[in-house]
């Protein structure tokens, strides 16, 4: 079983859509987690963060975490066509080094 | 808003060739990083440094690559002998210090190795 899995997509969705991307790992160990968007051929940019169960929210993203269930989510809402980019989760143990999943693709369409 | 530069943004050389690939991360931060994203592929890690030491390596990170930090703000990575398994993005790291976990990307440096 691999440490981190994303479904690849490509996801596509229409202008105004809500998205619901998400993540599961094997790891219990891991306690921080991240939300990078990469444009292609980019480096990955980094949109939430969060280092508990529960909901955080910034802007049109929501990041959720249910270390319970060992899965994570990150929501946009009115998703606009300059949202279409991969979407990469990442986490990290305590003192080690960020496992990234291999990304969703996602297309907004005008 | 500060932000992880590098260049070059894109490097093409020879098999056997000596590569080095440069960072500029972000002024306050403390710990770096370096990792490689071949082609369709997800981000690996390299190898991470804090307070002029490597603190961590993959498997990857093997003799043939060196990192350094040779001056308050440049943090560099050598690849000594090229190979053409090499050709990949390359992404440079930082994040603030103990207690804060997020990194920030540079844009890349695109390796091709022909």
């Amino acid at each position: 079983q691999k440490e981190v899995e994303q479904d690849p997509g490509p996801l596509s969705v229409p202008e105004g859509a809500i998205v619901s991307l998400n993540c599961t790992y094997s790891n219990s160990a891991f306690q921080y987690f991240m939300w990078y968007r990469q444009y292609s051929r980019k480096g990955p940019e980094l949109l939430m963060y969060t280092y508990s169960s529960g909901n955080k929210e910034d802007g049109r993203f929501t990041a959720q975490v249910d270390k319970s269930s060992k899965y994570i989510s990150l929501f946009i809402r009115d998703s606009q066509p300059s949202d279409s980019a991969t979407y990469l989760c990442a986490m990290l143990p305590y003192g080690q080094n960020f496992v990234f999943g291999p990304g969703t693709r996602l297309s907004v369409l005008p | 808003e500060p932000e992880v530069t590098q260049t070059p943004s894109h490097q093409v050389t020879q098999m056997g060739q000596e590569v080095i690939l440069r960072c500029v991360p972000i002024s306050n931060h403390l710990y770096f990083y370096w990792y490689r994203q071949i082609l369709g592929q997800k981000v690996e890690f390299l190898v991470s440094f804090y307070n002029n030491e490597i603190s961590e390596k993959s498997e990857i990170f093997d003799d043939q690559f060196s990192v350094e930090r040779p001056d308050g703000s440049n943090f560099t990575l050598k690849i000594r002998s090229t190979k053409l398994e090499d050709s990949a993005m390359y992404f440079c790291a930082s994040r603030p210090g103990t207690g804060a976990y997020e990194q920030y990307f540079g844009p890349g440096t695109r390796l091709t190795v022909t």
